[in-house]
């Protein structure tokens, strides 16, 4: 069976600080990954999506990069987190078909001060 | 590009009361239609999907039929519970391996 994880499962961050967020896909090879934020409150917004490893197509940048650095990892970092980035970070994978039912992580609550 | 409209982004109800939540979708072909359930704290997770034009996807209570005619998914339950309050999700996936896309979300509140 699949599992996804993501670390850390919250933190708090000063404005300018850097930040990086992880996600680890196990029992899947060759996945889709994608990130995803939510504003508390708010609505999904898709970020990034990577179908092979050192390839990330950019939908909204708000700021924040990420990179696939092995074919089950995707990371999410800035260097200078800003206060709008404070909310919910979410990674998901899918299958090879783009119609596949994405499955997301746990998500990591990022509060920015 | 290909998009997904829900209409409500908030729906309060009381536990018995009937629920839609619509969805409208475009794109070209058939793309497959889902809808995701997010309860506070979590992440979205597949509530049901459906592929074909009026094929029906249900899951707990809840179901939707696929209607290329209209283009729309719209989300149906008969009797809702306190226990359905969470975030309903539409999204569509196409067959070009591209990234899902989500409607805005629906809150919905329902009160014992």
């Amino acid at each position: 069976a699949q599992t996804i994880h993501q670390w850390p499962v919250a933190e708090i961050k000063a404005v300018g600080s850097p930040l990086s967020l992880g996600c680890t896909i196990k029992g899947k090879s060759s996945p889709n990954l994608y990130w995803y934020w939510q504003a508390t409150g708010g609505t999904l917004q898709q970020l990034f999506y990577s179908i092979t490893v050192g390839q990330v197509e950019s939908v909204v940048q708000l700021n924040l990069s990420a990179s696939r650095p092995k074919d089950d990892q995707f990371i999410l970092s800035t260097e200078k987190l800003l206060l709008s980035h404070s909310g919910f970070y979410l990674c998901a994978w899918n299958g090879d078909w783009g119609q596949d039912t994405q499955y997301f992580g746990p998500g990591t609550r990022l509060l920015v001060l | 590009g290909d998009s997904v409209t829900q209409t409500e982004g908030q729906v309060a109800l009381s536990e018995e009361d009937f629920l839609t939540i619509h969805c409208n979708y475009s794109a070209s072909g058939y793309p497959t239609l889902f809808w995701y359930v997010q309860y506070p704290g979590e992440g979205p997770q597949l509530l049901f999907r459906a592929s074909r034009d009026k094929e029906k996807g249900s899951s707990r209570g809840f179901e939707a039929t696929y209607d290329k005619g209209t283009t729309s998914f719209h989300l149906r339950k008969a009797s809702v519970q306190e226990s359905d309050s969470a975030v309903y999700y539409c999204a569509l996936s196409d067959n070009n391996n591209n990234a899902p896309r989500f409607g805005a979300g629906t809150k919905l509140s329902v009160k014992p």
